[in-house]
């Protein structure tokens, strides 16, 4: 079955220093991994995906991501911590439980502050 | 803005209770998703429906229900509201069954209070 493990539930940076998210992943075969952001009181947006095609995935707002295999990692990162960087990110695998029946299944997140 | 539409934002309602949540996928995706987010489970995944179907479904309780209209919107009928379901409702879409790499699309939720 697969799973994802999110080491941190919590991450301080101080603005315009590296953020490392870190993301373990349990999979029986090659799996689809993805990176949400959920801000206060809002929806979650999707900053990257993982689909095979290249180990580095580049996202939006600068954030980038390594697939790993012999790690099982999938680890969030970005070069400079914005303000508006402060929020709560979700590591994701879909599971596809049929042929036809996708579902996400979340970490437990991981809430970014980001210090002045 | 993600195209995911969801009413009401949010509902305030009591213990015993029955509501519906609906969602309105962006256009031409055919897959919805249910989520619950809550402090102490996180987010789990409830329904997923393709095209009016169900295709699966996750940590759903009984008095929980879904269905997906003939235009492709979807509603969640939770019932017999307890405590424990006050939660954030968010509802997803994607493009369809075309590989294993769909992205899923997330609406703004529904927070509902159960008081």
């Amino acid at each position: 079955a697969q799973s994802v493990t999110q080491l941190d539930s919590h991450v301080s940076v101080s603005e315009g220093t590296p953020v490392l998210l870190r993301c373990n992943y349990s999979s029986s075969y090659s799996p689809s991994l993805f990176w949400y952001v959920q801000h206060p009181n809002k929806g979650l947006q999707l900053l990257l995906k993982y689909t095979s095609a290249a180990t580095l995935v580049k996202g939006i707002n600068g954030f980038e991501a390594e697939f790993k295999k012999s790690e099982t990692s999938f680890h969030l990162t970005k070069p400079s911590a914005h303000m508006s960087d402060a929020a709560e990110y979700f590591c994701v695998v879909i599971l596809i439980s049929s042929g036809s029946a996708r579902q996400l299944t979340f970490g437990s997140g991981t809430q970014l502050t980001v210090l002045p | 803005d993600s195209g995911v539409t969801q009413t009401p934002k949010h509902l305030i309602t009591a213990t015993g209770q029955r509501v519906t949540l609906r969602c309105s996928p962006r256009s031409g995706d055919l897959s919805v998703y249910w989520y619950q987010q809550s402090l102490d489970q996180g987010l789990q995944f409830l329904i997923h429906y393709y095209n009016g179907e169900e295709r699966a479904k996750g940590n759903i309780l009984e008095r929980f229900s879904a269905q997906q209209f003939p235009d492709l919107h979807s509603e969640l009928n939770l019932s017999s509201l307890e405590l424990g379901d006050s939660a954030l409702y968010f509802c997803a879409s994607s493009g369809g069954l075309a590989g294993s790499t769909d992205t899923q699309y997330f609406g703004p939720g529904t927070r509902l209070t159960v008081l």
